[in-house]
């Protein structure tokens, strides 16, 4: 079975600070994604990472920054959190046939 | 750039009735794919079924079909004799390929499937 995991399943961090959000995969898979999940929004891509050190914007980046020092690991990272990034931060890894998901964080910035 | 539209924000159904639920976008691609993912409450995202754009014939697995219309661009999903287990969130998703590996998803804003005793 593809494991992803991520690092908390709640979090709670202030306003300004620095967030990490870790995901780690088993599949060895190249491809790895960061989603916002929102109600009423569904899944709007943040980054994605095609290769170890290799990232790309999605559809909503600005306020957040990615790393991929390892092919099975790939940070999503809130430099100053502020409260309109409180959300469920979801991570995924696949190819063409299916993406595998973690179990989502929840975050929320006070 | 692709959209994707889930018209129906809430469904609900009885237990062993059949529901279908809608989904339509937009894509000047030719090589795609379309998905349905399931995300029960407060449990991880799943696949449920994927349609290959090139493959007419529509996609089955068990008693999930999807109805495929490639020229109106519509892809909705039929759940035949509907299990309390199917409630959940459901998305429509579109990931183009033209020969790149990206495989990035764009989903829809979902529907939550409400199956009742």
């Amino acid at each position: 079975d593809v494991k992803v995991t991520q690092s908390s399943r709640y979090l709670v961090k202030r306003t300004g600070e620095k967030v990490f959000l870790e995901c780690v995969q088993d599949m060895d898979h190249e491809n790895m994604f960061w989603y916002r999940q929102d109600p009423g929004l569904g899944l709007r891509l943040i980054y994605f990472s095609y290769d170890v050190k290799m990232k790309e914007k999605g559809d909503i980046p600005e306020g957040y920054s990615v790393s991929r020092e390892k092919k099975e690991r790939f940070s999503l990272i809130l430099e100053s959190a502020s409260t309109n990034q409180t959300s469920m931060y979801l991570c995924a890894t696949g190819d063409r046939y299916e993406q595998y998901f973690g179990p989502g964080t929840r975050l929320t910035v006070t | 750039a692709q959209t994707v539209t889930q018209s129906q924000p809430e469904m609900s159904v009885q237990e062993a009735e059949t529901v279908t639920l809608s989904c339509t976008y937009d894509t000047s691609e030719n090589n795609y794919y379309l998905f349905w993912y399931k995300q029960p409450p407060s449990r991880q995202m799943i696949l449920v079924i994927r349609q290959e754009a090139y493959k007419q014939q529509n996609a089955t697995e068990n008693r999930f079909s999807v109805n495929f219309q490639k020229a109106a661009k519509s892809f909705s999903l039929k759940i035949s004799d509907s299990q309390l287990g199917d409630t959940a969130m459901y998305f429509c998703a579109f990931m183009g390929y033209s020969g790149g590996s990206n495989y990035k998803l764009t989903f829809g804003k979902g529907t939550l499937l409400t199956v009742n005793p």
